[in-house]
């Protein structure tokens, strides 16, 4: 079940390795980020947040950057397992509007056994 | 499973019909937005309802429309159905604005 574009980016790892995402952001004015993953025929599973206050945030095994001056975010997926194998989108709140996110393109990440 | 619930899973229907599409929030969350998601075009924002109240619009074209029900649940309303509506809507909730939302399964919609 495809759901989304098939020219997404894609980034190919080894299972074990580990995973950076990145996405640039629109809005200088963006002060809420958040990272979903979605697999094949599912909706978007949120993965993490962060606000514009600070620049780093960690759960687990995934660490989200925001970088600011360049209006750069990146998800690190440490020891990436297949599982993690999905579509993983960034999305960054509408300074207009603080009640919508807007969703970047997103990438697709496979994971080589 | 984020305890957002949609139905139904898929639809099947003819290009100048009219379809509703359903959604009901995690418990307790009182926001609920609607997202397109086709081929072409990633995630779109729709609407927003907060607590029975539209919040937020986007790009949502006028033959939809949606509502929040008293009892939280919302409903999105297609008419006159294009060729080029066909495309996953997803219903997400979150306590309140501006915070994590929580995605449902989501409904395909394939217009013939």
């Amino acid at each position: 079940g495809e759901s989304v574009g098939l020219h997404l980016p894609t980034l190919s790892v080894q299972e074990g390795d580990n995973s950076i995402i990145n996405c640039a952001y629109s809005n200088s004015a963006s002060d809420y980020f958040i990272w979903y993953k979605q697999e094949s025929g599912k909706g978007p599973q949120f993965i993490i947040d962060i606000r514009s206050n600070m620049d780093k945030r960690q759960g687990q095994r995934v660490t989200v950057l925001l970088n600011k001056t360049v209006k750069h975010l990146s998800l690190q997926i440490a020891a990436t397992q297949p599982g993690d194998s999905a579509v993983y989108f960034c999305a960054e709140n509408d300074a207009d509007s603080s009640y919508k996110l807007i969703f970047g393109s997103g990438t697709r990440l496979l994971v080589r056994p | 499973d984020s305890g957002v619930t949609q139905t139904p899973k898929h639809l099947i229907t003819a290009t100048g019909q009219r379809v509703t599409l359903r959604c009901s929030p995690r418990s307790g969350d009182l926001s609920v937005y609607w997202y397109q998601q086709s081929l072409d075009q990633g995630l779109q924002f729709l609407i927003q309802y907060y607590n029975g109240e539209e919040r937020a619009k986007g790009n949502i074209l006028e033959r939809f429309s949606a509502q929040q029900f008293p009892d939280l649940h919302s409903e999105l309303n297609l008419s006159s159905l294009e060729l080029g509506d066909s495309a996953l809507y997803f219903c997400a909730s979150s306590v309140r604005d501006y915070n994590e939302q929580f995605f449902g399964p989501g409904t395909r919609l394939t217009v013939l």
